[in-house]
Order: C-alpha cells, then sequence, then structure tokens
C-alpha cells in the first residue's frame, strides 16, 4: 500500500453534469475524510467517516454533494448538478487512531 | 467552532537562512493536537510536524521545530538551514482530541531564494 489513492487526478465538466470521484485509503486506516480546496486557500473540511458510517457533514456540504463509504474501505464523492463555483481540489484524507492525516493527490474539477 | 489564522499570505527566505511562520488558534478545549503541513507545487500535502496540546516540549523534526505556546494560542513553525525544496505552501492545523475534524489556516506561500 502506497498511501491514499484518488480518481480521478483531474475532471472537466459541463455544468450542470454530475461528476463522481473515488478515494482510496490507506488500508488499515478507518477514518477518512474530505476536503475542498479553492486555489490560494486552505483545505476546507466537507465530511468525515468512520468506517462506513458518515459522522459528520459540514455545512458547505450541499444537497448536491453526497459521500459513501459502503465496505469501510473506499469512498466516493458525487456532485450532482454541477455549478461552476464547485471548480476546486477534491482532497481525500485517511487516519487511523491519534495519527496525523495521510492525504491523496486530489482529484481537480473544473466545471465549463 | 474552532479557527485557525495564517497571518502571512507569502514568505520568502534566502537558502540556508532561518524562517518562523506564524500561526494562531482559537478553541476552548484543553486537549487538541496541532499540525503543520506541506504542500508543494502541484503535490500532494504532506506532515511536517505535529504537536500534542498536553505536552510541554515543543516538538522537533530535524530542521523543522515548532514554538508552542498553549495561554497564546500560537503556534509557529521555524525551518532551519532552508532549502530550495522547502519552497511550497505551508498549512497550519488544528485537531480537537475527542473530535475528528481537522481546520485549517489559509496557508503561507514560502518561497526560498537560491
Amino acid at each position: 500500500d502506497t498511501g491514499v489513492s484518488q480518481d480521478p487526478r483531474h475532471k472537466i465538466t459541463k455544468r450542470g453534469q454530475n461528476v463522481t470521484f473515488r478515494c482510496d485509503p490507506i488500508s488499515e486506516h478507518n477514518r477518512l475524510y474530505w476536503y475542498r480546496q479553492t486555489l490560494g486557500q486552505g483545505p476546507e473540511f466537507l465530511t468525515y467517516f468512520q468506517n462506513e458510517a458518515q459522522l459528520e457533514k459540514s455545512r458547505l456540504l450541499s444537497d448536491r454533494f453526497s459521500a459513501e463509504r459502503p465496505k469501510g474501505s473506499f469512498s466516493t464523492l458525487e456532485i450532482q448538478r454541477t455549478e461552476q463555483g464547485d471548480s476546486a481540489m477534491y482532497l481525500c484524507a485517511s487516519r487511523q487512531g491519534r495519527t496525523e492525516a495521510f492525504f491523496g493527490q486530489g482529484t481537480r474539477l473544473t466545471v465549463v | 467552532a474552532q479557527t485557525v489564522t495564517q497571518s502571512q499570505p507569502e514568505m520568502s527566505v534566502q537558502e540556508a537562512e532561518t524562517v518562523t511562520l506564524s500561526c494562531t488558534y482559537d478553541t476552548s478545549e484543553s486537549n487538541y493536537y496541532l499540525f503543520w503541513y506541506k504542500q508543494p507545487p502541484s503535490r500532494q500535502m504532506i506532515l511536517v510536524i505535529r504537536q500534542e496540546a498536553y505536552k510541554q516540549q515543543n516538538a522537533t523534526e530535524n530542521r523543522f521545530s515548532v514554538n508552542f505556546q498553549k495561554a497564546a494560542k500560537s503556534f509557529s513553525l521555524k525551518i532551519s538551514d532552508s532549502q530550495l525544496g522547502d519552497t511550497a505552501m505551508y498549512f497550519c492545523a488544528f485537531m480537537k482530541l475527542n473530535n475528528n475534524d481537522m481546520r485549517f489556516g489559509a496557508g503561507t506561500r514560502l518561497t526560498v531564494k537560491p
């Protein structure tokens, strides 16, 4: 296991389309996070899973956003009816116990 | 809610010199973690150093050290003997012990000049 993996690395979509991103955490990590990062800003917390349970969601996560982690392993983040304001880097991170979070390389979304 | 403030959007330092990046945070918690993460251009975020709030001793990792002032809610990062590879965005982050979301500051863009 070489770390947190995110797919795709880049996504360009037309406004109004749906997109789905995938995150594969480090295999023994039971905690998984999604963040959104816009240019020149720090990551903003979106949601958090412990195993398969989604324990916390940010108010940033509108009804168009949904995240799942069905078997407590990989996670998906779906954005429906994308808007130009959704353009950002979407980061996934995982951790176990009291260790630090390990980040993936992110998925850069561009909505045109 | 916890907030993390990095008041220096950009900094630069000459190679081999020392630079200090500032971070302050706001919390009512007594136990928590603090982190500095580095994000090189177009590369993923990696941990530089971490500090547990219950530990009075400042964390050190090779050329990186922190000045943790709990009463002042300050957590600065000192980079000694700066190297060109230290050029990156640096983010300060806060995490409560019993909660699991990590809050980040807006970042400081550090440029190391040859």
